[in-house]
């Protein structure tokens, strides 16, 4: 079963500060690993993408991978109001014949709070 | 810029009509898929697709069909529209290698009266 696990918060964070979202698959055979970020009404946006153990940094967002314990977050430095929004992990899994589908989290609402 | 375009933001139809969602992508992907997404429910697939004429279940394929006679057009058919089925419609495409991510086009709001 594939299954990709998410708080779904929400999760509030004052301006400046730092926002912690975190996700659990369970799959170890998984290799690529997403971060959407979906603002109300809209449709989701690909922001951070990771495949190795350990952090990738893109500007003011963070993410980090741990295959062994099965987990990714995504941090959110110096967080803005307009950071508010759902955000959604998602996992590669293998779907059979060499083929990979990815599944996704039912995401954490941030709010950031001016 | 690489695109998606759903042929409709919103959409309004009545109980037993055939309906069309279109989805085209300019972006020579090979994978093309059709998720719904409810509140509380998130995403959900309901059909995809690895290549030209090629076409898979999903984990929600009931009261759905789908065709795909060109590379950049992925069409979701719902057969017998029903109310159950009102939902936000997203199409998303995919080059056909494992470490790329999902483009999502803007959806389609589908309200069924």
């Amino acid at each position: 079963q594939k299954e990709v696990e998410q708080n779904s918060g929400p999760l509030s964070v004052p301006e400046g500060a730092i926002a912690s979202l975190n996700c659990t698959y369970s799959d170890r055979g998984s290799q690529s690993f997403f971060w959407y970020r979906q603002y109300s009404g809209k449709s989701p946006e690909l922001i951070m993408s990771i495949y190795s153990n350990g952090d990738k940094e893109d500007g003011r967002f963070t993410a980090q991978l741990n295959k062994a314990s099965q987990y990714v977050s995504l941090l959110i430095r110096d967080s803005q109001p307009s950071d508010s929004a759902t955000y959604l992990c998602a996992v590669t899994f293998p779907s059979g014949a060499g083929s990979y589908q990815l599944t996704f989290g039912k995401g954490t609402k941030l709010s950031v709070i001016p | 810029d690489v695109k998606v375009t759903q042929s409709s933001r919103y959409l309004v139809k009545r109980t037993g009509e055939k309906v069309f969602l279109e989805c085209v992508q300019d972006m020579d992907h090979e994978n093309m898929f059709w998720y719904r997404q409810d509140p509380g429910l998130g995403l959900r697939l309901i059909y995809f697709s690895y290549d030209v004429k090629m076409k898979e279940k999903g984990d929600i394929p009931e009261g759905y069909s789908v065709s795909r006679e060109k590379k950049e057009r992925f069409s979701l058919i719902l057969e017998s529209a029903s109310t159950n089925q009102t939902s936000m419609y997203l199409c998303a495409s995919r080059k056909g290698v494992r470490d790329y991510g999902y483009t999502f086009g803007s959806g389609t709001r589908l309200t069924v009266v």
